[in-house]
């Protein structure tokens, strides 16, 4: 199957840090990415992690993978009030025209 | 450097009227291209990819329809509109391992 699953809400503090999580179900996925979507906008890739790999970071973004238990998340360190979106996980296969199937979303709230 | 053009941005259209979305890519040869809708805000539903010009590969039954005539762009269409074809479509594409680049993406309002 091709289920990606997350937590609808989360709800975090200025400054603290925003864990994100993400499960799926295909262990054939090549690529795993995440995607911010600010109100009445497309979505922006945040980051992507390669399979093989087990941790990515790119500054504020620290990205883990437990491929075992098909887990991902995404840390958010030092969470600030832009960071406030919906936060979406996505799998990819190779081959048939790299697809990928996104999870419902997150919606993050930063509060003061 | 690769650009993406979705348009119109907004749009609200009767029950039973045609209707064309027009997504461009610039920067890029032979792209993957992709029509996403987004309803109530949330989940994210593939509607058709394309490989190349001509190709279409539709993943849901629908009253929508793709095709794309050139290299870099992908039209979404319907000759009737129902009120359930309401939501976000987002255009986007890819190449390898990157991930999609999105549109900007379009509010289709049906009334």
């Amino acid at each position: 199957g091709e289920d990606v699953e997350q937590s609808l809400f989360l709800s975090v503090r200025e400054g603290d840090s925003s864990v994100i999580n993400c499960t799926y179900t295909d262990s054939s996925s090549t690529y795993l990415y995440w995607y911010k979507q600010e109100p009445g906008a497309g979505l922006q890739l945040l980051t992507y992690i390669f399979s093989n790999m087990d941790m990515k970071q790119d500054q504020r973004l620290t990205v883990l993978l437990n491929k075992k238990d098909k887990h991902l998340s995404l840390r958010i360190a030092d969470t600030q009030t832009g960071d406030s979106a919906i936060y979406f996980c996505a799998e990819s296969k190779a081959g048939g025209g790299n697809k990928l199937t996104f999870g419902t979303g997150t919606q993050l709230k930063v509060e003061l | 450097s690769q650009t993406i053009h979705q348009w119109p941005a907004t749009l609200v259209q009767p029950v039973g009227s045609p209707l064309s979305l027009e997504c461009t890519v610039e920067g890029t040869s032979n792209p993957n291209l992709y029509w996403y809708r987004q309803a109530a805000g949330r989940g994210l539903q593939l509607l058709f990819y394309s490989v190349g010009i001509g190709q279409i590969s539709s993943e849901v039954p629908q009253n929508l329809s793709a095709s794309r005539p050139q290299d870099r762009q992908f039209i979404l269409s319907s000759k009737k509109l129902l009120l359930s074809d309401s939501g976000f479509y987002l255009c986007a594409w890819s190449q390898g391992g990157n991930g999609y680049t999105f549109g900007s993406g379009t509010r289709l309002t049906v009334v």
